[in-house]
């Protein structure tokens, strides 16, 4: 069974800086890529990022180059994101999701499949 | 950024009515979409991918369609628990966006 496990939830002061983890069990944590994905409070979601932990290449939304920080730990089956100068704009839930991708002949096609349960990242002095 | 722009932003249903919602895309994303289904308290789960296939094990009453700017999609046959919230995402172009939702209510 695919599973990914995510970190406890954080309250963090401004300024500070907070590692949430993605754990991944179930399946051959370099075969996918993972993303990450930003959801606030009452609000829709934004994609951040992903890494290929495989050959630990990233690539990030624009919006938040300098924000976030995702790293892989091949040995552990772990992917990492660090979130830096945290603001109230930051309070939100970061989900990780499992990216599938290929080529089927006829069409590419590229989707999160499964999703962990979420870290949820509250910024208050 | 490609704005993908959702519609209605809530709708209020009966069970068993047949349920469209729309994605509409500021630029050409081909068949480069899925559709999510986020019940309330829950991580969002894959309905759709490339527009129009069903994930393995969605019920059939899930239905994607559309290419290029358009995409739809319908439920056959609401049931209780298709109560959700419903986003749209294009992947042809980064960095991949979001719809802002299809809220489903009972009435």
């Amino acid at each position: 069974e695919v599973k990914l496990q995510q970190s406890g939830d954080e309250l963090v002061r401004p300024g500070a800086s907070v590692k949430m983890s993605c754990k991944a069990s179930g399946y051959t944590f370099t075969d996918y890529a993972m993303h990450w994905v930003k959801q606030s409070p009452g609000q829709g979601l934004e994609w951040i990022g992903t890494i290929i932990p495989l050959i630990d290449t990233t690539s990030y939304n624009q919006k938040f180059k300098g924000k976030a920080t995702l790293t892989a730990d091949k040995s552990s089956n772990t992917a990492y994101m660090e979130l830096s100068r945290l603001t109230s704009e930051d309070s939100a839930v970061y989900y990780c999701a499992r990216g599938t991708s290929g080529y089927d002949g006829t069409y590419y096609y590229d989707y999160f499949d499964y999703w962990g349960q979420g870290v949820m990242v509250t910024v208050s002095s | 950024n490609t704005v993908m722009t959702q519609s209605p932003t809530s709708m209020f249903i009966s069970v068993g009515d047949r349920v469209t919602m729309n994605c509409k895309a500021s630029q050409n994303v081909g068949t480069n979409v899925d559709w999510y289904q986020q019940k309330t308290g829950q991580s969002p789960k894959l309905l759709i991918y490339g527009a129009s296939n069903r994930y393995t094990g969605v019920p059939d009453r899930f239905t994607g369609s559309g290419s290029g700017t358009d995409f739809t999609l319908t439920i056959s046959n609401m049931q209780a628990e298709d109560l959700a919230v419903y986003y749209c995402l294009q992947y042809n172009y980064n960095p991949r966006t979001f719809g802002g939702g299809t809220k489903l209510e009972l009435k």
